[in-house]
């Protein structure tokens, strides 16, 4: 299985904050990294897939970056509604594997 | 826009069996896609169990394939999920998601169900 580590495990942050997640995979997965934000309560929700393509109505204050090993999702000023869990996650082979979630709260 | 909702009991006896229903709505599960089901324990991150195409096809995470079965029914839309022998460890909010393939491979979560709350009881 390819382990994913993101690191911080957690951050204080305030709103117009730049805010940089990394993720760290135990293998090359090229570029088959995606990344997710989960609100409290609520299912996970798809922002960048192939480490850097951001999904449609995602805002373009998201950005994601990297290859192979070593990954980064970029908050470039943090919003209200950006208060939440980030999660990696590798596409490049099953078992799909998670990060174990970076969580972005209020500072 | 494609849509799943997952049913079936919140509350499970140890050394039974959990059984969740995810109904697809908005698209059809006979379409290029697989159907996975992902859980998260409370306060915990999020675990892939396994994977199921409308052929019948499966894949499941190794770590659970032993008390894993998925199953799909075509003309009702949907795919279910059976975890067996299970004890407290599998409390947790069970989703089911779509697999989407891309630049990013096959393994891309890009539509997901609410989640259920399934509760193991000793």
């Amino acid at each position: 299985d390819i382990q994913m580590t993101q690191s911080p495990s957690s951050l204080s942050a305030s709103v117009g904050d730049r805010v940089t997640i990394t993720c760290r995979a135990s293998q090359s997965v090229s570029t088959y990294l995606n990344w997710y934000q989960q609100r409290p309560r609520r299912a996970p929700k798809l922002l960048i897939s192939a480490a850097s393509s951001l999904q449609s109505g995602v805002p373009s204050r998201f950005s994601g970056s990297g290859s192979g090993t070593d990954f980064t999702l970029t908050i470039s000023s943090l919003q209200p509604e950006d208060f939440a869990t980030y999660y990696c996650q590798e596409s490049y082979s099953t078992p799909w594997t998670f990060g174990q979630g970076t969580k972005v709260d209020v500072k | 826009q494609v849509q799943l909702q997952e049913s079936g009991p919140g509350l499970v006896k140890a050394s039974g069996s959990l059984s969740l229903t995810c109904a697809v709505s908005g698209g059809s599960i006979s379409s290029s896609h697989w159907w996975s089901w992902v859980r998260q324990p409370p306060g915990k991150g999020l675990e892939w169990i396994g994977e199921i195409y409308h052929s019948g096809s499966t894949n499941y995470n190794p770590s659970l394939r032993s008390r894993v079965t998925m199953s799909v029914d075509n003309s009702k839309n949907q795919f279910s999920l059976k975890l067996n022998s299970v004890t407290g460890a599998d409390t947790a909010v069970y989703y089911c998601a779509r697999l989407h393939c891309s630049s990013a491979g096959c393994g891309l979560f890009d539509y997901w169900g609410q989640g259920t709350l399934v509760t193991v009881s000793s």
